[in-house]
């Protein structure tokens, strides 16, 4: 399945498919952004993180793609387990360590 | 390795109440600290940021202040809550470099009566 940011907030998907999620950004000038998971109840916890030197950055199961022509940016988790459930949200770096949050992704995992 | 306490988890206090939330960081030194609420539905707001001790910068008027009596102690207070003040309050530590992700502690939910 994949999401278009903050147009489709949800997002579900079949154990074991792939997963997308995208986020738009506006600030053509910004140069790092991270992606967060957040469980209900607790803290935004950092998955992933890319410069914009990079277009593709890959950790365990997840990848995030940079691409800073049309300023997206999408993460993509490879065969999605119930314990990725969540909402999942991308902030993009605006002067010094602030950070523009975005609203999120809910992302629903079918058993 | 560094970790981040938040507490209380909850919290309902009476309109007018005073209000006193601590952050502590562990396994660090002069980290970035910073004070967030976050509404059902909504982006992190910033409302505090700190780049060390008795540094403190405010995003946004409000009813909330923040202070940072020591390097990796955090606390953000009210004299008077008002009901809009109820929401997910969150703390979070960074590397005092350039280009470093915020760690987030546990939040404290925040319920104004």
């Amino acid at each position: 399945g994949e999401s278009v940011g903050l147009h489709l907030p949800t997002l579900s998907v079949q154990e074991g498919d792939n997963s997308i999620i995208n986020c738009a950004y506006s600030n053509s000038a910004s140069d790092y952004f991270i992606w967060y998971k957040q469980e209900s109840g607790k803290g935004p916890q950092f998955i992933i993180d890319i410069r914009s030197n990079m277009d593709k950055r890959q950790g365990q199961r997840v990848t995030v793609l940079l691409n800073k022509t049309v300023k997206h940016l999408s993460l993509q988790i490879a065969a999605t387990q119930p314990g990725d459930s969540a909402v999942y949200f991308c902030a993009e770096n605006i002067i010094g360590n602030q950070f523009y949050f975005g609203t999120g992704t809910s992302l629903t995992v079918i058993p | 390795s560094q970790t981040i306490h938040q507490w209380p988890a909850t919290l309902v206090q009476p309109v007018g109440s005073p209000l006193s939330l601590e952050c502590t960081v562990e396994g660090t030194s002069n980290p970035n600290l910073y004070w967030y609420r976050q509404a059902a539905g909504r982006g992190l707001q910033l409302l505090f940021y700190s780049v060390g001790i008795g540094q403190i910068s405010s995003e946004v008027p409000q009813n909330l202040s923040a202070s940072r009596p020591q390097d990796r102690q955090f606390i953000l207070s009210s004299k008077k809550l008002l009901l809009s003040d109820s929401g997910f309050y969150l703390c979070a530590w960074s590397q005092d470099r350039i280009n470093q992700p915020q760690h987030f502690g546990d939040g404290t939910r925040l319920s104004i009566l």
